[in-house]
């Protein structure tokens, strides 16, 4: 079946330091893995997305790459700051639907 | 653009009773798609909907429903309310296969 498995949930680091969140799907047919940042109370906002005919992207100081053949994709934050403080999804999108499979979610909290 | 907006925010009921809650798309946006939201089974999808049609459909039971209208605004209904219905429910709109943006959401709570 269809299916997001993310690692870690929670994810401390220090100000500065990198973060890394890595999700595994199952179903082949996905190719689109969006990335959401969840603050409290407020609605997930997109981050970063890859398709799946793209091995890496990067915005800034967020990156996200793709390994098709082993179905991973990762999540890199560098030089961490106290406001990337959040909740992070990985999701999965099935070609010619706009259903969206979600992880579990990472809680990341970066201290000063 | 407007960004995609829901109503209400957020909503009391009882058990047994029923719910519908409504969700405005970004303007040209024909895809809705609906997620529940709570702390212990995260993002779950609900269904998808593009020019009224639903196209997908998660695993929920028949007690939730849904409906797209010709402004591309859509309705979820939940009938027979339960305890665990309580959750935040999530609409996001998009052009199809595309990025999806979020709604900020029905809290709802069951009582």
């Amino acid at each position: 079946g269809e299916n997001v498995e993310q690692h870690p949930s929670t994810l401390s680091v220090q100000e500065g330091d990198s973060a890394v969140i890595k999700c595994t799907y199952s179903d082949s047919a996905s190719n689109y893995f969006p990335w959401y940042k969840q603050e409290l109370g407020k609605r997930p906002q997109l981050i970063i997305d890859i398709r799946s005919n793209v091995g890496e992207k990067k915005d800034q100081r967020i990156a996200v790459t793709l390994n098709k053949t082993a179905k991973h994709f990762s999540l890199h934050i560098t030089e961490t700051q106290p406001e990337d403080s959040a909740v992070y999804f990985c999701a999965a999108l099935k070609a010619d639907t706009d259903k969206l499979i979600f992880g579990t979610g990472t809680r990341l909290q970066v201290f000063p | 653009k407007a960004g995609v907006t829901q109503t209400p925010r957020y909503l009391i009921k009882t058990r047994g009773q029923q719910v519908t809650l409504s969700c405005s798309p970004i303007s040209g946006h024909r895809s809705v798609s609906w997620y529940q939201q709570t702390p212990g089974q995260g993002l779950q999808f609900l269904f998808e909907y593009f020019s009224e049609t639903q196209r997908n459909k998660g695993n929920f039971p028949g007690r939730f429903s849904g409906r797209q209208f010709s402004n591309s605004r859509s309705e979820m209904n939940v009938s027979t309310l339960e305890l665990g219905d309580s959750a935040l429910y999530l609409c996001a709109s998009s052009t199809p296969a595309s990025e999806q943006y979020f709604g900020p959401g029905t809290r709802l709570t069951v009582t």
